[in-house]
């Protein structure tokens, strides 16, 4: 199975930060790389897909890079309603798998 | 708008069988490929399976491989998993997701989960 790793495991942010959370492949998947932002008690929402593309909806200051095994998702000027964990996945290869998660959280 | 709604989830007892359902409003449920994930309470996510649009492909997590089945009827819109020899360790909150294309590519859009809990 492909591992997915996360930095840092958690990050402590004020409204208005910049925040970078990075995600790393076991092995190459080109850009089949979601991130997910989860709330508790609530389902997973997908932010970005294919590594960089923005779902609809999503404010852009939410943005993804990176191909092959070395992702970013970062978030500019974070506002009160996105600290939350957020996830990495890949769906290059099956099973698809999750990071561990990034907890972001009010510093 | 896409919904899905999932149902069937409760207390089993290991080794026992359970079945979770998915009925999905709001688009053309034939059209997208099908995925349950799950998340144990207070860990990460985990992918467990998926179906194609037509029920021609499937794939599963190896740890549920030979004991779930997912799978779907797309005349009454809905989507199955199927589970049996429950273990503790698939004690989770189940979430249907639909996915971005009629395969396996992108998780799009999640239901809001419930809740199977193996315990004696």
């Amino acid at each position: 199975d492909i591992q997915m790793t996360q930095s840092p495991s958690s990050v402590s942010a004020s409204v208005g930060d910049r925040v970078t959370i990075t995600c790393r492949a076991s092995q190459g998947i080109s850009s089949w790389l979601a991130w997910f932002q989860q709330k508790p008690g609530k389902a997973p929402k997908l932010l970005i897909y294919t590594a960089s593309t923005l779902q609809s909806g999503v404010p852009s200051r939410f943005s993804g890079s990176g191909s092959g095994t070395d992702f970013t998702l970062t978030i500019t000027s974070l506002q009160p309603e996105d600290f939350a964990t957020y996830y990495c996945q890949q769906g290059s290869i099956f099973p698809f798998t999750f990071g561990p998660g990034t907890k972001v959280d009010i510093k | 708008q896409v919904q899905l709604v999932e149902s069937g989830g409760g207390v089993v007892q290991p080794g026992k069988s359970l079945r979770l359902s998915c009925t999905a409003s709001g688009f053309t449920f034939s059209d997208f490929g099908m995925h349950w994930v799950r998340q144990a309470p207070g860990k990460g996510l985990e992918w467990v399976a998926v179906i194609w649009f037509d029920g021609s492909n499937e794939y599963y997590t190896e740890s549920v491989k030979g004991r779930f089945t997912i799978s779907r009827d797309n005349s009454k819109n809905t989507v199955f998993l199927q589970m049996s020899s429950l273990r503790a360790e698939d004690t989770a909150v189940y979430y249907c997701v639909r996915d971005w294309g009629r395969g396996a590519t992108t998780l799009e859009f999640w239901g809001q989960g419930t809740l199977v809990t193996v315990s004696s």
